[in-house]
């Protein structure tokens, strides 16, 4: 079985502090990692991926997260945050074994970010 | 601008009609994907079609019936819906590489449906 914890329903920030979206993951073998995004009245949009690689995995928007094998965390974190940033973040895993053909996700971390 | 394309946005019906929301993506994507999403809410996978079969149902009552008539196109036909159905439902699709690999999903901006 797979899963993913997102430990916070909310993130508060303030226009131009860093900020840092938590997620941790349990699943057997190598996971495959995703941020997703959604804005208010809108679909889900793919912020970035890790599969194999740099621990540190650069997206869209300019966020970019942190793989870390011996916490099973994949933070996500963006320097300095925009009110446009504000919105709904899923984490997400997948198993990498061929079979997996879903993604599990996170209960989502809704961002605000005030001016 | 979304690349997954959902009709109709809105979407008000009564517990005996029939209705279908339809999904349409032109990107060469092989899987395509219904999810249901209550509000501030995980996205539910409720069907996956690969190569326009159905290679995943997650036990989803029978008034919701999938269609993949080509690789392009996907609906989800509605009948004698409950009051708890009401949901945001969201297609999206991927490529199919390697065993799914890749599992990037591209996702429409979902069908508001609300069922009196």
């Amino acid at each position: 079985a797979q899963s993913v914890a997102q430990p916070e329903d909310q993130v508060n920030v303030a226009e131009g502090n860093p900020l840092t979206v938590k997620c941790t993951y349990s699943v057997s073998g190598n996971p495959y990692l995703f941020w997703y995004v959604q804005y208010p009245n809108r679909g889900l949009q793919f912020l970035l991926k890790y599969i194999t690689g740099d621990n540190l995995v650069k997206g869209s928007y300019g966020f970019e997260a942190e793989f870390n094998k011996s916490q099973t965390s994949f933070h996500l974190k963006k320097p300095s945050a925009l009110v446009s940033d504000s919105a709904l973040y899923f984490c997400a895993v997948r198993a990498g074994s061929g079979s997996a053909r879903q993604l599990t996700f996170g209960s989502g971390t809704q961002l605000t970010v005030l001016p | 601008d979304t690349e997954v394309t959902q009709t109709p946005k809105h979407l008000v019906m009564g517990m005996t009609n029939k209705k279908s929301l339809k999904c349409e993506q032109h990107m060469g994507h092989r899987a395509m994907y219904w999810y249901k999403q209550k509000a501030k809410k995980p996205p539910e996978l409720m069907f996956v079609y690969s190569y326009e079969k159905l290679s995943i149902n997650e036990s989803v009552p029978s008034r919701f019936s999938p269609e993949c008539p080509n690789s392009s196109l996907l609906n989800l036909h509605l009948h004698a819906l409950q009051p708890e159905d009401s949901a945001l439902y969201l297609c999206a699709s991927s490529q199919v590489d390697l065993g799914w690999v890749t599992g990037e999903l591209f996702f429409g901006e979902g069908s508001r449906l609300t069922v009196l």
